[in-house]
């Protein structure tokens, strides 16, 4: 099996711009597609990102994605930071088998 | 636009069957995956397992021995048992949607907290 890594916490001023990161321990991350989830307390996750870069309708284009195969790593990017923006983010992905993987998440903090 | 609603009891006690349902509104159980997450408190996502339409499944390695998700065409629902529960199985439960191209959870249940404790 594989792992999705990610920072327990990053933390940013409204207005800034901040990157997220998920770095996969096996296999490509290009090879199987990657997703962003949004997790306000007491919510549901959303997403917020498919297929790598993808936005969903009604995401603001301020949220993108990207892949680094270097190292091997997806990165979640929110520019304009909004405090509505605080929240858990956790990267998900698959395997061959179709096993799938969550990242740890990441508690977004805007100060 | 549609709609996922866990259902079961809040409560089970340690080593017995944990039984939850998601009845699915506003969409068919054909064409996706249908698939349980739950979430320990104050921790992360961890990927339960999913049925298909035609009810095959893919279990999370780690509970595989103990997890049966099934699927019920004619009521638009699907279903998580686990057996021999601990208070390690305490969580908020989610079922979700997903679709199959991309293993994407792009619909989700409110969620439903199952306590294990005697």
């Amino acid at each position: 099996n594989f792992m999705l890594t990610q920072p327990h916490s990053v933390s940013e001023s409204p207005g800034k711009t901040v990157t997220i990161s998920c770095t996969r321990s096996s296999g490509g991350i290009a090879s199987y597609f990657v997703q962003w989830y949004q997790q306000r307390p007491g919510s549901a996750p959303t997403t917020v990102i498919y297929e790598f870069k993808e936005r969903p309708s009604g995401v603001p284009d301020r949220f993108s994605g990207s892949i680094d195969s270097s190292s091997n790593s997806a990165s979640l990017t929110i520019s304009g930071l909004k405090t509505e923006d605080e929240a858990d983010y956790y990267c998900q992905s698959y395997d061959r088998t179709n096993q799938v993987i969550f990242g740890g998440g990441t508690k977004l903090t805007v100060l | 636009q549609v709609q996922l609603q866990e259902s079961g009891p809040g409560l089970v006690k340690p080593s017995e069957t944990l039984s939850l349902t998601c009845t699915v509104s506003a969409d068919s159980i054909m064409n996706y995956y249908w698939s349980w997450i739950r979430q320990s408190p104050g921790k992360g996502l961890e990927w339960i397992g999913y049925v298909s339409e035609y009810g095959t499944t893919n279990y999370n390695p780690s509970l595989k021995s103990r997890i049966t998700i099934s699927l019920d065409r004619s009521k638009n629902r699907f279903s998580l048992r686990l057996t021999s529960v601990t208070a390690a199985d305490t969580a908020l439960y989610y079922c979700s949607r997903v679709r199959t191209r991309q293993l994407l959870f792009d619909s989700w249940g409110q969620g439903t907290l199952v306590t294990v404790s005697s």
